[in-house]
């Protein structure tokens, strides 16, 4: 069973220019998680999602970034127009969300590590 | 506000000695406690998790860890420190099922591990 997967790894964009961060969960979870992982921080929460929908967005930037996870295909992170404060490691988890548990453990893709230069 | 402490940014211990890396949150509820490690350039693995139950949980690589509810304390606890355990280490604390379940993580210890 594969893990969670992430691409591309490394991403290098030009201020200015898109990101599209991708996450295939693991076989099975229907929920995914985003975090951001700035230099010399720990992860903070940006987004969670259930196939085709958002759930709790209360850690997304208000403008530029956006996500999705379509019924069918990766959960896809945006970030438009990017700029140097961007640059920082982009971790997706995934959860199974099963009915009756007290808590859905996330399992963690090896992240997109994004530079805007 | 939920928040979680680590209050050690960097650590340094000789191989062979014990270790103890401190978390401390604040959480209204229930906490569900967890710790990942990070090596360098890579994603987080979970060393082990506390939902309920018995306060000293057992996690993986010889690593255990103490819930302490009055001192609101979730820390990891090694007896032997191998040179291989050198990574980041994140205390997090989870929000239960009946929220959306998202991750709050302390801002992270580094472990250097002297031969």
């Amino acid at each position: 069973n594969a893990g969670v997967m992430q691409n591309p790894r490394h991403l290098v964009r030009r201020r200015g220019q898109e990101a599209r961060l991708r996450c295939s969960p693991m076989k099975g979870h229907s929920h995914v998680y985003w975090y951001r992982q700035l230099p010399e921080e720990g992860l903070k929460f940006m987004v969670y999602l259930q196939k085709e929908n958002i759930i709790d967005e209360s850690g997304m930037p208000k403008e530029r970034f956006s996500a999705e996870f379509p019924k069918e295909g990766p959960s896809i992170l945006r970030i438009q127009q990017v700029v140097r404060g961007d640059s920082a490691a982009y971790f997706c988890a995934s959860s199974p969300r099963l009915a009756g548990a007290v808590y859905n453990e996330q399992f963690f893709g090896p992240g997109t590590r994004l530079t805007v230069l | 506000a939920q928040s979680v402490t680590q209050p050690d940014i960097h650590i340094t211990v000789s191989e062979g000695a014990s270790l103890e890396l401190r978390c401390n949150y604040s959480y209204g509820a229930t906490p569900y406690l967890f710790w990942y490690v990070q090596s360098p350039g890579q994603g987080l693995q979970l060393l082990l998790k506390y939902f309920s139950g018995d306060t000293l949980v057992q996690g993986i690589k010889g690593f255990e860890a103490e819930f302490k509810r009055s001192q609101s304390s979730f820390n990891l606890r090694k007896p032997s420190v191998h040179w291989s355990d050198a990574a980041e280490y994140f205390c997090a604390v989870g929000h239960g099922s009946s929220n959306t379940g998202k991750l709050i993580f302390g801002q992270g210890t580094t472990l250097q591990v002297k031969p």
